[in-house]
Formats: C-alpha cells, sequence, structure tokens
C-alpha cells in the first residue's frame, strides 16, 4: 500500500507562528501531494511534489521529501486561524492516491 | 466553470432503499474517483474510472455499484443501502496520468451527507 501516514494527529498553535506536520509512506513513489480538508468540505490540493525534488515552495507553504527515508513535511509558515483544518499527505506511485487520516491544525488567534 | 459538482448535498435513507450519487465536472478530466470518510478513517477510495465507459474498484467497493457513460459525469449507486454506509461521500477528478509519472492533483466536491437509519 502507498497510504501515507501523517504525524502528529493534532497539532495545536498559536497564530504567527510555524506549523510542520510530517508524511511517511512504505512503496516507491513518482510523486507526494498535500491536500487541506477545512471542516465540512471537500479536499484542495496544496502542493505536489515530484520523486527527483527534493523541496518546494508555494507561497507560505514548504514542502521537503526525502525518498531514501520515505518521508515529506510540510510546513506552513506565520500561520493564520484560517489555517485551521485538516491535512493530508497522499503519495502516488503506479496506482490511486491513498490519503491518510490527516494531521489536524488548529490554529488559535 | 463550477468545477466539481455533487448531487445531492444531503440524504437520509432507511435500510434496504436505493439511491444514486451524481457527480458532473466540467474541467474535461479522464479520471474520476469516489471516495467516502469516516471519522478517524481518512478517505478510502470506493471505485474509480480511467476513462468514459471504464470503471475499475477501490479499496471498499462493496455494496456499491458505478457508472461513467458521459465523460463528464460519474454516478455512484447503492442498490440496498446498510447503517454501515451512513458517511460523507466526495466526488473528485483528475487529468490521466503520463506514462511512467504518479497520479495528477484531484479536484474535490464538496460531498453528499448520506445517513442510513
Amino acid at each position: 500500500s502507498q497510504q501515507g501516514e501523517e504525524d502528529p494527529q493534532a497539532l495545536s498553535i498559536q497564530e504567527g507562528e510555524n506549523a510542520t506536520m510530517n508524511c511517511s509512506y512504505k512503496t516507491s513513489i513518482n510523486n507526494l501531494q498535500w491536500y487541506r480538508q477545512n471542516s465540512g468540505r471537500g479536499l484542495v490540493h496544496l502542493i505536489l511534489i515530484r520523486s527527483n525534488e527534493r523541496e518546494k515552495h508555494s507561497g507560505r507553504l514548504r514542502v521537503t521529501l526525502d525518498t531514501s527515508k520515505k518521508s515529506s513535511s510540510l510546513l506552513i509558515t506565520a500561520s493564520r486561524a484560517a489555517d485551521t483544518a485538516s491535512y493530508f499527505c497522499a503519495p502516488s506511485g503506479y496506482s490511486t492516491l491513498t490519503f491518510g487520516k490527516g494531521t489536524m491544525l488548529l490554529v488559535s488567534p | 466553470n463550477a468545477g466539481v459538482t455533487q448531487t445531492p448535498k444531503f440524504r437520509v435513507l432507511k435500510t434496504g432503499q436505493s439511491m444514486t450519487l451524481l457527480c458532473a465536472q466540467d474541467m474535461n478530466h479522464e479520471y474520476m474517483y469516489w471516495y467516502r470518510q469516516d471519522p478517524g478513517m481518512g478517505l478510502r477510495l470506493i471505485h474509480y474510472s480511467v476513462g468514459e465507459g471504464t470503471t475499475a474498484k477501490g479499496e471498499v467497493p462493496d455494496g456499491y455499484n458505478v457508472s461513467r457513460l458521459k465523460k463528464q459525469n460519474f454516478l455512484l449507486g447503492l442498490e440496498s443501502a446498510a447503517p454501515s454506509q451512513t458517511s460523507v461521500y466526495f466526488c473528485a477528478s483528475s487529468y490521466s496520468r503520463r506514462t511512467g509519472e504518479g497520479y495528477n492533483e484531484q479536484f474535490f466536491g464538496p460531498g453528499t451527507r448520506l445517513t442510513v437509519l
């Protein structure tokens, strides 16, 4: 299975702080994707990093990928209350995406 | 562009009843997916389609059927609903993957909240 496993399960921080969440997976991949889900909504794609990339940025998001350790991290800098959501990683190889259980991030004002 | 839309948004069924959930996308995507999301379980793939007229089983296909008669629509059917099918159902779509590459980003609909009594 390519299912990603996010860690921690829950994270609570103050506005302005950075939030880091991690993803581990077990098989080789072609890319790894991160998604956000606000309460009661569908998932929204945040960023895709290919297996030959080590780091990628998008606005306040920074994603790293270490294929030797089969792990990825998502860093959200200068968090805002609007970043409160669940975050999912989805490794992708030759089978369909498999989503983990997510990290629930709470950003308090 | 509406993106991915799902109907209905909410539905309550009695055990044994049948229903069809409709997903529509206007992005000309080849691939479409149906997921269910339960508390503490994350998203689980029910069925998916890589093109008009094709369907394939995902992780949890039992009790569900699907059809992709038109490229823009993907229907999920419950023939005889059971309480275990109470869940939030999400549809998603994506462009096809290039040979040797992983799956592309998925665009999700807003979800259908189904309760089976």
